[in-house]
């Protein structure tokens, strides 16, 4: 079974330039979630799909940040226009709709806003 | 809010020797998590803990909850140098719902030869 995957790895953007990271999350999962470890802090929510609806996203830091998921299937993160204090590692997780929600993390993509 | 800590951040030890990470966190919670993640590399669930009291073991590895005290602990028997990774506990401040993560800082272990 294929895990979930995460494009680019790494990113180096300058400031005020736009960056896309996607998801794949693991075939037949409903729930997608990213979340976000910035330097030196710990690994904090970001928001949560279910399907294609956003669950809940109370954790995006502000509106430079958008989160799609259109047909429920892979899920992109878009950061516009981004700035230093987004440099951190992206990561995305999936989990079944049902069951023990153990959430599956992808690997997790880089970015670095210089 | 959620508050989770873990201790030590950095583990540096011998193979061979025992030692404990401990994540406490700071209200009630349904479920804790230990992952492991080597660098670059993905995070690994290692365990789920669902009750007071809970203990699992696997291989080297042993974690455990006592939610009256709002403690984990995870123990690493006999270390070896394939345990070195970064040792992360989540608390689910989902209500139950099982997605809403609250992550430690992480403890990165190295294992001397």
């Amino acid at each position: 079974e294929a895990g979930v995957t995460q494009f680019p790895s790494h990113s180096v953007i300058e400031k005020g330039q736009t960056v896309t990271l996607r998801c794949d999350p693991i075939s037949g999962h409903d729930n997608l979630y990213w979340y976000r470890r910035v330097m030196g802090k710990e690994i904090k929510f970001l928001l949560h799909f279910v399907k294609e609806s956003k669950q809940d996203e109370s954790g995006m830091p502000n509106n430079r940040f958008l989160a799609e998921r259109t047909g429920g299937t892979y899920s992109t993160l878009k950061v516009q226009p981004a700035e230093l204090e987004d440099s951190g590692v992206y990561f995305c997780a999936s989990s079944p709709q049902w069951g023990a929600n153990v959430l599956t993390f992808g690997a997790g993509s880089r970015l670095t806003v210089l | 809010e959620l508050k989770v800590e873990q201790n030590p951040l950095f583990l540096s030890m011998q193979e061979g020797k025992n030692y404990t990470i401990y994540c406490n966190y700071s209200t009630t919670s349904d479920r804790l998590y230990w992952y492991r993640q080597d660098p670059g590399k993905s995070l690994e669930s290692l365990f789920v803990l669902l009750s007071n009291g809970a203990v699992k073991q696997e291989g080297r590895l042993m974690a455990s909850l006592d939610t009256k005290a709002r403690l984990s602990t995870l123990h690493i028997t006999a270390a070896v140098h394939d345990l070195s990774a970064t040792y992360f506990c989540a608390v689910d401040n989902s209500g139950g719902s099982n997605y809403k993560l609250t992550f430690g800082k992480g403890t990165l272990l190295t294992v001397n030869p």
